[in-house]
């Protein structure tokens, strides 16, 4: 089955300091993986993804996450944070074979709070 | 393109009653998927269509729930009738096909409250 687990509720830094949100991953075959920020009161909107290649992957607002195949991990960080990263953080996956291609299945999400 | 397109935003309604929420999502997607969002559950798939056929609504909490895609441009999602423990935040999101590789794209919404 494809899952996502999300370990921390709640990640609090320091403006100015690095940040990392931490996603592990169950899925069979080669994974899709996703970031997803949402900021309140809206919805959900594309930060990232990883599909295959460089297990480096940049994206928007100055974010990036690597792909970890042996780790089955896909870590969102970011050099040093803003006051404005402060939202919900959502890793996801799909499973590009069977009937479930289509399905993304998120984790819990990850409060990021970043302090001035 | 104005992005995937909800009403209503916030909907206060009583027990019982049938709440409607609808869904227009990005031209050319064939992909539509209703999630729903509460702090207790966090981020549920409901439902979701390709090509404006159901594929998989295993995720439809009970028979209270319903959704139709009468056309590729709109989608609702209707409960009747409506209970409190219903209240939650209603999205809406669509992608293209691109064989899997495309990210959703998710509407602001529908804030749902059951009296």
């Amino acid at each position: 089955a494809q899952s996502v687990a999300q370990p921390e509720d709640q990640v609090n830094v320091a403006e100015g300091n690095p940040l990392t949100v931490k996603c592990t991953y169950s899925v069979s075959g080669n994974p899709y993986l996703f970031w997803y920020v949402q900021y309140p009161n809206r919805g959900l909107q594309f930060l990232l993804k990883y599909i295959t290649g460089d297990n480096l992957v940049k994206g928007s607002y100055g974010f990036e996450a690597e792909f970890n195949k042996s780790q089955t991990s896909f870590h969102l960080k970011k050099p040093s944070a803003l006051v404005s990263d402060s939202a919900l953080y959502f890793c996801a996956v799909r499973d590009h074979r069977g009937s479930t291609l289509g399905r993304l299945y998120f984790g819990r999400g990850t409060q990021l709070t970043v302090w001035p | 393109d104005a992005g995937v397109i909800q009403s209503p935003r916030h909907e206060v309604t009583e027990m019982g009653q049938e709440v409607t929420l609808r869904c227009k999502p990005i031209s050319g997607h064939d992909y539509l998927f209703w999630y729903r969002q509460t702090m207790m559950r966090g981020l549920e798939l409901l439902i979701y269509f390709n090509n404006n056929v159901p594929i998989d609504d295993s995720g439809m909490p009970e028979d209270r729930f319903s959704a139709k895609m009468p056309n590729a441009s709109f989608s609702t999602l209707k409960i009747q009738p409506s209970e409190p423990r219903d209240s939650a935040v209603y999205f809406c999101a669509s992608r293209g096909t691109v064989w899997g590789t495309g990210e959703l794209f998710f509407g602001e919404g529908s804030r749902l409250t059951v009296l």
